[in-house]
């Protein structure tokens, strides 16, 4: 049951910049680490970003990550047709002892 | 490269006990690290079920605590998840992932479908 809250979808031409949000409490956001996953159907979820803004090696430059307060967000700069993917946040919860997840954001490249 | 394989039934009946296992390759599960199981219900986000450490050390989801066992066999590098007495709503693509403790999971594998349906 997804605790963490995101938009069903975003869409971009490409080149455009796409931000995501992911909104949280003080439980999970609000005091932990941020990650992000890029995930396509039949596939493992692939790391973006780790520990709110710092990228894996291999991924571009173009994914970065921020956190305010008990909100993140995942920008994917200068998009391509590679990038229509779904996205999903997560994070510890202090609350749970476990992983909380994202609702998740399909993003369209127009 | 650390690459993670679920395995396991496909069809489970309810009220029957749905066993998967993770094979992980390169790393060794005793190196650290906690392995975890996460799935995904049709139509839903992902859903945390629960973790462990190679020297079996466990932590579950509350939800599922009570119908949950999971286990690890270092000798052959894998992990393994028993859910009892499934139901309906247990039907979900499975996933194995390995995570630093109080961290999300940073390798995942690809996933495994597993319905629950007599």
């Amino acid at each position: 049951q997804s605790v963490l809250t995101q938009p069903p979808s975003a869409s971009g031409t490409p080149g455009q910049r796409v931000t995501i949000s992911c909104s949280g409490s003080s439980s999970n956001i609000g005091g932990n680490f941020v990650y992000w996953y890029q995930h396509l159907p039949g596939t493992a979820p692939k790391l973006l970003i780790h520990r709110n803004y710092q990228r894996p090696s291999g991924v571009p430059d173009r994914f970065s990550g921020s956190k305010s307060g008990t909100s993140a967000s995942l920008a994917i700069s200068g998009l391509r047709s590679e990038d229509e993917a779904d996205y999903s946040c997560a994070a510890w919860d202090d609350t749970l002892s476990g992983y909380v997840f994202g609702t998740g954001t399909k993003v369209t490249v127009l | 490269q650390v690459k993670l394989q679920e395995s396991g039934p496909g069809l489970v009946k309810p009220s029957e006990t749905l066993s998967l296992s993770c094979a992980v390759s390169g790393y060794s599960i005793s190196s650290g690290y906690y392995w975890a199981w996460i799935r995904q219900s049709p139509g839903k986000g992902l859903e945390w079920i629960g973790s462990i450490y190679h020297d079996g050390n466990t932590y579950f989801s509350p939800s599922l605590k009570s119908r949950l066992t999971i286990s690890v066999d270092t000798s052959e590098n894998q992990f393994s998840l028993k859910l009892r007495s499934v139901t309906a709503a247990d039907t979900a693509v499975y996933y194995c992932a390995r995570a630093l403790y109080m961290e999300p999971p940073d390798y995942w594998g690809q996933g495994t479908l597993v319905t629950v349906s007599s």
